[in-house]
Parts: C-alpha cells; structure tokens; sequence
C-alpha cells in the first residue's frame, strides 16, 4: 500500500476548477511532484517543488502545500485535462521514493 | 532529440530472470541519477528504485523489489539497466525509466521518462 493517500477519483465540469490531494507524514518535509498520465502514455510532470510549472504546461495547473497534504489545482478544467493524476515524495521514513495511488479527474 | 527508450521486455516464465535497458540520447547521460518504475495492468505507478550519478554512487530499491532487482548503468553508453531476478506474476506490467532533477534536498522531480516496455510473467 502507498504512503500517499489521493482520493480514487474527482469529476469536474468543463471550465470549473478541481483540487486534487495527496496526504502523507512525509509532505511536512518533502515537497511533492504531480504527474498527468493519459492511457497508453507515459506520465508528465505538471507541478514540483513549492509550485513550479515545468515550460509547456498550462498555467491552469498550480500546486501549494500545508503540513501533510499537498494539492494540484486545475484551474478552468479543458477536455484533455481528463486523465490520471500521481503525486511523487519520499515514503515516512524518508528513504525511498513512492507514487500515490493516483487520482482520475473527469471533467464532464 | 532528447529521449529515453526502453528494451528488453517480453513474456518470460515466473522464478526466470530478464533484464531491460534503458537507452539515452540527446543529452549527458552521466550528469542525471535515473529511476525505474513500473504500472501493473489497470494499476497506478509504483517507483522501484533509482541509481545515482558515478559521483554520488549507490542505488535504491523499493521494498518489495529489494533482493530481487538490481539497477546498474553503463556511462560510455548511455544505458541503464535493470536486472529482474527470480520474477513473480505480480511483476507483470509497463515498465519505465525516468531521469531525475533534484532542484534541492527537498525538491526532485522526473523531467523525462521513456515509453516503457511491457514484461509479462506467465507459465
């Protein structure tokens, strides 16, 4: 089982905003990465560290952090921001790494 | 182009061994610490272990890979490897490699992941 708890699944209508969250003890020390993975596809990286975008990914998408949970905001949800959502961090005792179990966003 | 391709899956009978490679172009492949992780069928991700820069030397493993999967890298060629032994049906998926920024202690990302190769463990 994972040390990072996201919820299963989020919907959300076109052009509205959904938060997606990640809750782990080790998120008070550790920031975490988002990724977006659409099916047959390798994951993307959409947030890391204290809100950074990497070039080419929508300012739509933000990131923020307190104590042990972490959120990726989709702000105004578009058609092909529907896909798989992982978050990134270090497991409680800091010595390895672990996705979340990951989120499915709808937008209807 | 920049670009990280992964090899060597395929079926393979559980207790057997297989390893992939994961091959780099574009870029100073001895300059990044690179992780493997995997996705079961249907499932989500799951990191498996990473091996650092000659540099910073070492490698880590999941635990439930740990004793099992072996991570090495060959620089001259811009490859990384990961040794799979005494496989299980559990280790069937998609298979990644990843390279890793570390932006800080605290901050690390996947900036560039392959497109994964599939491994199979059936009798």
């Amino acid at each position: 089982s994972s040390e990072l708890i996201q919820d299963p699944a989020v919907s959300v209508a076109l052009g509205q905003t959904v938060r997606i969250t990640c809750q782990g003890d080790s998120l008070r020390s550790y920031y975490v990465s988002w990724y977006q993975q659409k099916p047959g596809q390798a994951p993307l990286v959409v947030i890391y560290g204290k809100n950074i975008r990497p070039s080419g990914i929508p300012d739509r998408f933000s990131g923020s952090s307190s104590g042990n949970t972490a959120s990726l905001t989709i702000t105004g949800a578009q058609a092909e921001d529907e896909a798989d959502y992982y978050c990134n961090s270090r497991d409680n005792n800091g010595n390895h790494y672990v996705f979340g179990p990951g989120t499915k966003v709808i937008v209807l | 182009e920049v670009q990280l391709l992964e090899s060597g899956g395929g079926l393979v009978q559980p207790g057997r061994s297989l390893r992939l490679s994961c091959s780099s172009s574009g870029f100073n492949f001895a300059g990044y610490a690179l992780s493997w992780a995997r996705q079961a069928p249907g499932r989500g991700l799951e990191w498996l272990g990473f091996i650092r820069t000659e540099t910073y030397g070492g490698t880590e493993y999941a635990a439930s890979v740990e004793g099992r999967f072996t991570i090495s890298r060959d620089d001259s060629k811009g490859i990384a490897y990961l040794q799979m032994d005494s496989l299980r049906s559990e280790d069937t998926g998609v298979y990644f490699c990843a390279r890793e920024i570390h932006a800080a202690t605290t901050t690390w990302y996947y900036d560039l992941w392959g497109r994964g190769t599939l491994v199979t463990v059936s009798s």
